[in-house]
């Protein structure tokens, strides 16, 4: 089964940052990676699909990078609607799996 | 609007059985893959299950083989989960998604999700 891991767990950053959240993968998945948005008490809300390939509606501030086993979800300039958990998400093979998380807060 | 709404979540003991009803409204279901993905209270993401368009095909994660068992209904709309031998580790929010018609596959939609609690 292929494992996902994030990094980091969790960051603390300010309005107008700009955010990386990497992704590894441990084969290799080609672009068949997904990020996620997900709020308190909501359900995740996508973001990207297809490791860079951005979900209509989703603003333009919000990208994605890689292939094969190393990922990324850039933040170019953080709002404060962005703090909140992000996952990405193989969907190269069953099982599916996400990464444990990263935990995007104020500082 | 395309929506997924989860029903069947409540208290149930351990070693008992749940069943998880996910209706699907907006969109032609059947020409998806649909998908139950669970989050522990306070934990992260976990992908349970899929089925296929037809329910020819079935995926789960192996800490639920054999116990949870995936189905659909394609003239109501509908996407079910059998949860048997509960146990407290299942205890989580129980969301249904929409995976997809095809490669690359996605969550594109979710449900509001439903509260499982596996508790004596």
């Amino acid at each position: 089964d292929i494992q996902m891991t994030q990094s980091p767990s969790s960051l603390s950053a300010s309005v107008g940052d700009r955010v990386t959240i990497t992704c590894r993968a441990s084969q290799s998945i080609s672009s068949y990676l997904n990020w996620y948005q997900q709020k308190p008490g909501k359900a995740p809300k996508l973001l990207i699909y297809a490791a860079s390939i951005l979900q209509s509606g989703v603003p333009s501030r919000f990208s994605g990078s890689g292939s094969g086993t190393d990922f990324a979800l850039t933040i170019s300039c953080l709002q404060p609607e962005d703090f909140a958990t992000y996952y990405c998400q193989q969907s190269y093979s069953t099982p599916r799996a996400f990464g444990q998380g990263t935990k995007v807060e104020i500082k | 609007e395309v929506q997924l709404v989860e029903s069947g979540g409540g208290l149930v003991q351990p070693g008992g059985s749940l069943r998880l009803s996910c209706a699907a409204s907006g969109f032609t279901s059947s020409n998806y893959w649909l998908s139950w993905v669970r989050q522990a209270p306070g934990k992260g993401l976990e992908w349970v299950a899929n089925i296929k368009q037809d329910g020819s095909e079935k995926y789960y994660v192996d800490s639920v083989k054999g116990r949870f068992t995936i189905s659909r209904d394609n003239a109501y709309n509908s996407l079910y989960l059998q949860m048997n031998s509960l146990r407290a580790e299942d205890t989580a929010v129980y969301y249904c998604a929409r995976e997809g018609v095809t490669t690359p596959y996605y969550f594109d939609k979710w449900g509001q999700g439903t509260l499982v609690t596996v508790s004596s």
